[in-house]
């Protein structure tokens, strides 16, 4: 089955303990992205990848960082997460002949 | 820059109801329009989609026109279900796999 798969789904952590966030996708997409989700904001981008060892920001990218060494393997890591990075995280990646997103689950991050 | 704006939530109908979302943009481009959806605890799912202005995208009853002329992707449903309840999203993006660009979300809940 074609999808993308995040972990964990569910994470509270303390402030200033690094995270990563796991996401890998089996459909050889070359571009996959971060999204967090806020209500009233809808999703905002945080960084995406157009292949292996290419990303680049997207509009919220401070506090976090990313890396593409393999093309189904795209983690999102927080360095020091502080309470403002609590949000609802997205995974996606773009198939680009049907021009179509596939969305991961969901990570729901707690900071305390 | 490119934005989506969308009617503010949550939008409580009864069912069998008629389902209007409205959703208008701005764009510098020719974007293509999307609706996802959003189920409790879960993540995003594509609705429909329309790439180019007076297309219509429509799926499970849903359908909403891409209108260039007053830059409007509204959402509509003639009978809605308790099981329509969810959260829904309006997007652009120019097919370039960069970035989704997404409204703030409405909330609908549908009662029996």
């Amino acid at each position: 089955e074609a999808q993308v798969t995040q972990n964990p789904r569910y994470l509270i952590t303390v402030t200033g303990k690094k995270l990563t966030v796991t996401c890998s996708q089996n459909m050889n997409h070359e571009y996959m992205s971060w999204y967090r989700q806020d209500p009233g904001l809808g999703l905002r981008q945080i960084y995406y990848s157009m292949n292996v060892e290419v990303t680049d920001k997207g509009d919220v990218p401070e506090g976090y960082k990313v890396s593409r060494k393999e093309k189904r393997n795209f983690p999102l890591i927080l360095e020091s997460p502080s309470p403002n990075q609590t949000s609802l995280y997205f995974c996606a990646s773009y198939e680009t002949q049907s021009m179509s997103y596939t969305f991961g689950s969901g990570t729901r991050l707690t900071v305390v | 820059g490119d934005s989506v704006t969308q009617m503010e939530g949550p939008v409580t109908l009864s069912e069998e109801a008629f389902l209007t979302i409205n959703c208008t943009y701005t764009a510098t481009g020719y974007p293509s329009l999307f609706w996802y959806v959003q189920y409790p605890g879960e993540g995003l799912q594509l609705l429909l989609k329309a790439t180019k202005a007076d297309d219509k995208g429509s799926n499970k009853g849903f359908e909403a026109t891409y209108r260039k002329e007053t830059t409007s992707f509204h959402l509509e449903k003639g009978s809605v279900q308790v099981s329509d309840s969810a959260v829904y999203f309006c997007a652009l993006d120019y097919n370039q796999g960069g970035k989704l660009i997404f409204g703030q979300g409405t909330e609908l809940s549908v009662k029996p």
